[in-house]
This record gives structure tokens, C-alpha cells and sequence, in this order.
């Protein structure tokens, strides 16, 4: 139990262009999903935390307006990398915790490369 | 500011070695504590978790983890390390919030 899925598990894009991430809770109901970015061989960094059907919150210095986030369901969050940038290239990992439970469940991960 | 500090940042065992790595974190209220591996390739798999109770946590593929309050430590161990465990170790501790702190992580190589 507790599976948490990402799709795309890569994608390649032009700079300039929007790239949409899904993550989905595939066996239990997601009260909160969270979004990290991973850079290499370093830790994961909390990016937002979402509330199904409420207004994401996002973590000091993260561009609410660069990295868009929904989660509309209790088993889907979508995060939007809008007008992508080389910069913006990383590894983007969700996870997803149910009910009043404290673990999080995470996902296999998104690696984006924005030429 | 809350913070979670891995002291070993690589770490080299041969098989059969013993393995105990360091989780320190810095908050001075009740915490939950979570050990996570990375194997290469793959997402993070939830080794052990501590919420309370017993303060030695036994978890999965024979790892053990234990809470000692008074020295703020959530260090991770295992008796005899396999090949198969060359991975990336992560403590994570979350304090209220549902949010986790991430140490640095520390990546295990076992040589066989």
C-alpha cells in the first residue's frame, strides 16, 4: 500500500516552454501532497505543500509564480514549471501523506532538463 | 531554524561491517523521526519511523534506529551491511507541522 506515482518520469523541453508534472496517490486519499527538487548529490528541498482544494503554500525564496501548483483531488497535485529555464533543471520528487498519518509517501521522481 | 545534520556525508563498509550513521537535529519540542533510503535510481522507501513509545525502532532489511532525547540523535544501524544496501540514507524529522526536514543524506558504498 502507499503508492505514489509522478508522470513524466523525465521530459526534455525548450527553454521558455511550461512543463506539467502529475503526482497521484494510487491507493489511499492524499489530504497533503508536497513538492521537493533534489539537485545532485545533495538533499531534497521543500518547494510547497499542497492541501486538496486549498491554495498551495510555498517555502521561503520559491517563485509561486514560476512553479504552479494544484491539487484539485484527493489523489492528484500537478505542479506547472511555467517559462522553464535552464536553471529550472532538477530532479522535482512529490510525496503525499494520507489522514492524520505523519509519514509521507513519496514518488519516483520527475527529472527535467530545459535546453 | 529547525535543522537536521548528517555528520557522514560517505561512507565505505565491506560486507559484513557494521553500520551506525549519524542523525542530530536541532528543535527543543516533540519531533517525529524518519529514516529513508535512495537506491540508485529509485524514489525513497521509508526505512523506519518514530513517533513515540520505545525508543529503539526496528524497521525494514534489518535496520534498527535509536531515539535518544537528551543528545537531540536519531542515529540509524545495522549489524552486518550487504552489497545490496549501497544506497543514499536520509533522516527526516518533522515537528507539528506534517512538514519534513531533510538532512544532507549520506551515500553508503558496500564493497562486496
Amino acid at each position: 500500500g502507499a503508492v505514489v506515482s509522478q508522470h513524466p518520469s523525465w521530459v526534455i523541453c525548450k527553454s521558455g516552454t511550461s512543463v506539467k508534472i502529475e503526482c497521484r496517490s494510487l491507493d489511499f486519499q492524499a489530504t497533503t501532497m508536497f513538492w521537493y527538487r533534489q539537485f545532485p548529490k545533495q538533499s531534497l528541498m521543500l518547494m510547497a505543500t499542497s492541501n486538496e482544494g486549498s491554495k498551495a503554500t510555498y517555502e521561503q525564496g520559491v517563485e509561486k509564480d514560476k512553479f504552479l501548483i494544484n491539487h484539485a483531488s484527493l489523489t492528484l497535485s500537478t505542479l506547472t514549471v511555467t517559462s522553464a529555464h535552464p536553471e529550472d533543471s532538477s530532479f522535482y520528487i512529490c510525496s503525499a501523506r494520507g489522514g492524520s498519518q505523519e509519514t509521507q509517501y513519496f514518488g519516483p521522481g520527475t527529472r527535467l532538463l530545459v535546453l | 531554524a529547525q535543522s537536521v545534520s548528517q555528520h557522514n556525508h560517505h561512507v565505505i563498509l565491506s560486507e559484513a561491517a557494521s553500520l551506525e550513521l549519524g542523525c542530530n537535529y536541532s528543535y527543543g519540542g516533540t519531533v517525529n523521526l524518519f529514516w529513508y533510503v535512495q537506491y540508485p535510481g529509485q524514489h525513497l522507501q521509508l526505512l523506519l519511523k518514530y513517533f513515540s513509545g520505545d525508543p529503539l525502532v526496528k524497521g525494514i532489511k534489518g535496520f534498527e534506529a535509536e531515539f535518544i532525547k537528551s543528545k537531540f540523535s536519531f542515529n540509524l544501524r545495522k549489524p552486518s551491511v550487504q552489497w545490496s544496501d549501497t544506497a543514499e540514507y536520509f533522516c527526516a524529522v518533522s515537528a507539528g507541522t506534517y512538514k519534513y526536514i531533510f538532512g544532507t543524506g549520506t551515500r553508503l558504498k558496500v564493497l562486496a
